[in-house]
């Protein structure tokens, strides 16, 4: 069976534009989330979805962070105005319920220039 | 103070050696404990699970002390192939997992 996938999975954007970042959990998870990795550290919670509802955002560094799984299954991470600092790893991961492993996608590699 | 610490590293280390990692978790509530290791330019994977009564998985063994907030991972026999990125991380309850910065192994012929 499919793991999760995530599209691009490298991305160079000019300082000011706006980003999306696409992530297909594995079939019948409830349970996403979105992580940021900066280069030489852990991964860094920034939001989760149970089905469509989205349960907690308190990780999103600012305003310009937006996320959205309107149907309860493909999820989108939106970046606006992106600047240097939002360069990072952005990791998905799906899980069958909230207290289930976590299964995480290859990333995508955000570059702000 | 981040909530979970752990030596960077790197630890360089001949095949065949044991090498132990240490972490420590600064919020007493964390109820679950893991080891994700990843590979370099790719995703974590969880290895495993530490419970409080310890425990083992072929060379690996992992123990946790609830008391001092200190999680550990033995790898013993070491192998070329347990050259990794090993990530400590805990969880409260039914809330996303917190991940340390990480410790990197290499593992040399």
């Amino acid at each position: 069976g499919a793991g999760v996938s995530q599209s691009p999975r490298y991305k160079v954007a000019k300082r000011g534009q706006d980003v999306a970042l696409r992530c297909d959990p594995i079939s019948g998870h409830v349970s996403l989330f979105w992580y940021q990795q900066a280069l030489g550290q852990g991964p860094e919670f920034l939001t989760y979805f149970q089905n469509e509802a989205q349960l907690d955002k308190s990780g999103l560094p600012s305003d310009r962070f937006f996320a959205e799984r309107p149907e309860g299954s493909v999820s989108t991470l939106k970046i606006q105005r992106t600047q240097q600092e939002d360069s990072a790893v952005y990791l998905c991961a799906s899980s069958l319920r909230l207290d289930n492993e976590q299964f995480f996608g290859p990333g995508t590699r955000l570059t702000v220039l | 103070r981040k909530e979970v610490e752990q030596d960077p590293g790197p630890f360089n280390v001949p095949e065949g050696a044991t090498v132990a990692f240490n972490c420590t978790y600064s919020n007493s509530a964390s109820q679950s404990f893991f080891w994700y290791r990843q590979d370099c330019r790719k995703e974590p994977k969880l290895l495993m699970s530490v419970y409080s009564s310890g425990n083992e998985d072929g060379r690996f063994t992992a123990q946790l002390n609830r008391a001092s907030q200190y999680i550990s991972l033995l790898i013993r026999d070491s192998k070329l192939s347990d050259s990794a990125t090993y990530l400590c991380v805990v969880q409260r309850g039914n809330t996303p997992l917190v991940f340390g910065k990480g410790t990197r192994l290499s593992v040399i012929a």
